[in-house]
């Protein structure tokens, strides 16, 4: 079974600055997917950034990229430029590309980091 | 395009009690999953529909239960509810099993009394 962890449970950044929230999975597969989602007050969860395993170049979407680091089973999401919005919880996923296993199309979660913007 | 729709949004139970989430997943999306979140035991999933059919399954008892219809609806029932019931049910909806997104709906907060 496939384990996500996100070993700091809060993160504080001052406005305009860079934060980056760490993510550890444990996994034996070889293809896989890997997400960010924010989860603001308002509890909806909204899709940041994502990644194939089987891309080397890391993702980017605007402000936000990660640090996909494949042998060490590592998923770092960076935030530059902070901004008050980005308040939220965060939680990084992983998603098997096995269309042949059981757990296929499943999200399993971290148990997520909330971070705190200050103005 | 709207989005995932899930009613209703709040609801509250007492024990013993049974109680039935609704989904409506993104017009043309076939694939529905479902997950629990509590503060405790963070995100964790339920099931998976596609094509009305249950793909796949969490570690959750059979008080858990749901069914997608054939307009790509889904719903979910919880039997008999307990006190650690109380979460917020979240349903994503997708294409297909391996899409590449999930999209999520905002959620029903369920709490048990």
């Amino acid at each position: 079974a496939q384990t996500v962890t996100q070993s700091q449970p809060e993160m504080s950044v001052q406005e305009a600055e860079t934060v980056t929230l760490s993510c550890t999975y444990d996994t034996s597969e070889s293809d896989y997917y890997l997400f960010w989602y924010k989860q603001p007050p308002s509890r909806q969860m909204i899709l940041v950034i994502r990644q194939e395993a089987y891309k080397q170049q890391n993702a980017t979407e605007n402000r936000f990229s990660v640090n996909f680091q494949k042998a060490a089973k590592s998923f770092s999401l960076k935030i530059s430029d902070s901004q008050l919005g980005d308040a939220a919880m965060y939680f990084c996923a992983y998603r098997s590309a096995d269309a042949g296993g059981t757990s296929y199309g499943k999200l399993t979660f971290g148990q997520g980091t909330i971070l705190t913007v200050h103005p | 395009k709207a989005g995932v729709t899930q009613t209703p949004r709040y609801l509250i139970k007492t024990r013993g009690q049974q109680v039935t989430l609704s989904c409506s997943p993104i017009s043309g999306h076939r694939s529905v999953s479902w997950y629990q979140q509590t503060p405790g035991q963070g995100l964790q999933f339920l099931f998976e529909y596609f094509s009305e059919t249950q793909r796949n399954k969490g570690n959750f008892p059979g008080r858990f239960s749901g069914r997608q219809f054939s307009n790509s609806r889904s719903e979910m029932n919880v039997s008999t509810l307990e006190l650690g019931d109380s979460a917020l049910y979240l349903c994503a909806s997708s294409l297909a099993p391996g899409s590449y997104e999930q999209y999520f709906g905002p959620g029903t907060r369920l709490t048990v009394t």
